[in-house]
């Protein structure tokens, strides 16, 4: 069965530098997300990317965070400068656009920033 | 703004019993999705059930079940002859209309207990 693929899985760095995070959304899937859980919380929204452009952000994913789909394949998630609160889990998503109305998450990756 | 709230942060049940976890959620929209999401300690984000509001039935899958009350704006889930694969942090979501964002609860953690 198709899974959405997350790499990597744990990420450490120092705080200022810059990270990006890959996701390989499942084949044929249209719609693309960004999530980030901060440890003991619940799942944020990021950012939804459609037809090569971002279609919604939330207040979190401001100036310091960027996404792109450079190969047609791969989806990241760029963050410039990292600050210690961006540690989370991230976590990518897709959705085929079908009508399904169903995103389908990616194992995730975890952030470490000292 | 939609919400959702989880209003118990723990539960725990007999394996091969049956435990209901609750959600409600507030929205002006009329045309949504809900959404059930199992978080095993793996932290991997597991798609257990869907609901269209649209829809009256109640949505099934296997032992899962979903008790959808549009008026209430409420969307339990029944777990019958839990298992002890079944403990997880369990997530609510609401899929917004449009840009198909999810907004999650803050989880419910499930312990089954042998």
């Amino acid at each position: 069965e198709p899974e959405v693929t997350q790499t990597p899985s744990h990420q450490v760095t120092q705080m200022g530098q810059e990270v990006i995070l890959r996701c390989v959304p499942i084949s044929n899937h249209l719609y693309f997300y960004w999530y980030r859980q901060i440890l003991g919380q619940k799942v944020e929204f990021l950012v939804s990317f459609y037809n090569n452009e971002i279609s919604e952000k939330s207040e979190i994913f401001d100036d310091q965070f960027s996404v792109e789909r450079p190969d047609g394949s791969n989806f990241t998630l760029k963050i410039r400068s990292t600050k210690l609160e961006d540690s989370a889990m991230y976590f990518c998503a897709s959705d085929p656009g079908t009508g399904e109305e169903t995103q389908y998450f990616g194992p995730g990756t975890r952030l470490l920033v000292l | 703004a939609q919400t959702v709230t989880q209003s118990q942060p723990e539960m725990s049940v007999q394996e091969a019993e049956t435990v209901t976890l609750s959600c409600t959620y507030d929205t002006s929209e009329n045309n949504y999705y809900l959404f059930w999401y199992k978080q095993p300690p793996s932290r991997q984000m597991i798609l257990v059930i869907r609901q269209e509001a649209y829809k009256q039935q109640n949505a099934t899958e296997n032992r899962f079940s979903v008790n959808f009350q549009k008026a209430a704006k409420s969307f339990s889930l029944k777990i019958s002859d839990s298992q002890l694969g079944d403990t997880a942090m369990y997530f609510c979501a609401f899929m917004k209309p449009l840009t198909n964002n999810l907004f999650f609860g803050t989880g419910t953690r499930l312990t089954v207990i042998p």
